[in-house]
């Protein structure tokens, strides 16, 4: 098992361009979530997903939206990149419910300039 | 609302004394309480949860933590540091699946 895999690991963007984070887990975890890690914090929940087909919010979505058309697949989507936008962003998977181990991913570090 | 406030940024031990890393959560419910650890340029890994069962949970690597309500605490100890145990911890509470609250972290150092 590959466990969960993001991709890109770097990214350097340009104030109001977009872009999609992938993140795929090969475990069969029905929730998914995506957070974003900023310098010396901790993690905030961007969103989050119980099935495919099915998200919601989190803490901090402004800025963000996602899609969950598969149990494997929960890509995270950047519109009109900002420089608050800066950050390493992780996404985790867990089953059968929150309150389970979350598996992380190895992070995709983004820079908008 | 919940918050969870960590209370060292930095702690530094040497290899073989105890470990202790501090954490006070705030909860209007009986929330689920979580420390993760993460290595550098690493994701976080899961040591140890309470889900209202026992008080005192052990996790992996020898670490524990024990859930005292009356004081809305739940320390991360570790009885003999490990060179390996360098790394940075957090403290996460969640009362429902769409909200989880993480501390700011604390920065272990192990000194040989």
């Amino acid at each position: 098992n590959a466990g969960v895999t993001q991709t890109p690991k770097f990214r350097i963007l340009k104030i109001g361009q977009s872009m999609t984070l992938q993140c795929t887990q090969d475990m069969n975890h029905n929730y998914m979530y995506w957070y974003r890690q900023d310098p010396g914090m901790g993690l905030k929940l961007i969103y989050y997903s119980v099935g495919a087909g099915i998200t919601d919010k989190g803490e901090v979505p402004n800025g963000y939206n996602v899609s969950r058309s598969t149990t494997e697949d929960f890509p995270l989507r950047l519109e009109l990149a900002a420089p608050s936008q800066t950050s390493v962003y992780f996404c985790a998977s867990s089953y059968p419910s929150y309150t389970d181990t979350q598996y992380f991913g190895p992070g995709t570090r983004l820079t908008v300039l | 609302a919940q918050s969870v406030t960590q209370l060292d940024s930095h702690v530094s031990v040497s290899e073989g004394t105890p470990v202790l890393l501090r954490c006070n959560y705030s909860s209007s419910y009986s929330p689920s309480l979580f420390w993760y650890v993460q290595h550098p340029n690493k994701g976080l890994q899961l040591l140890l949860k309470y889900t209202s069962a026992a008080t005192l949970v052990k996790g992996i690597n020898g670490f524990e933590a024990e859930f005292k309500k009356s004081e809305t605490s739940f320390h991360l100890t570790k009885p003999s540091a490990h060179m390996s145990d360098a790394a940075e911890y957090f403290c996460v509470v969640s009362e429902t699946g769409n909200q989880f609250y993480f501390g700011t972290g604390t920065s272990l150092t192990v000194i040989p």
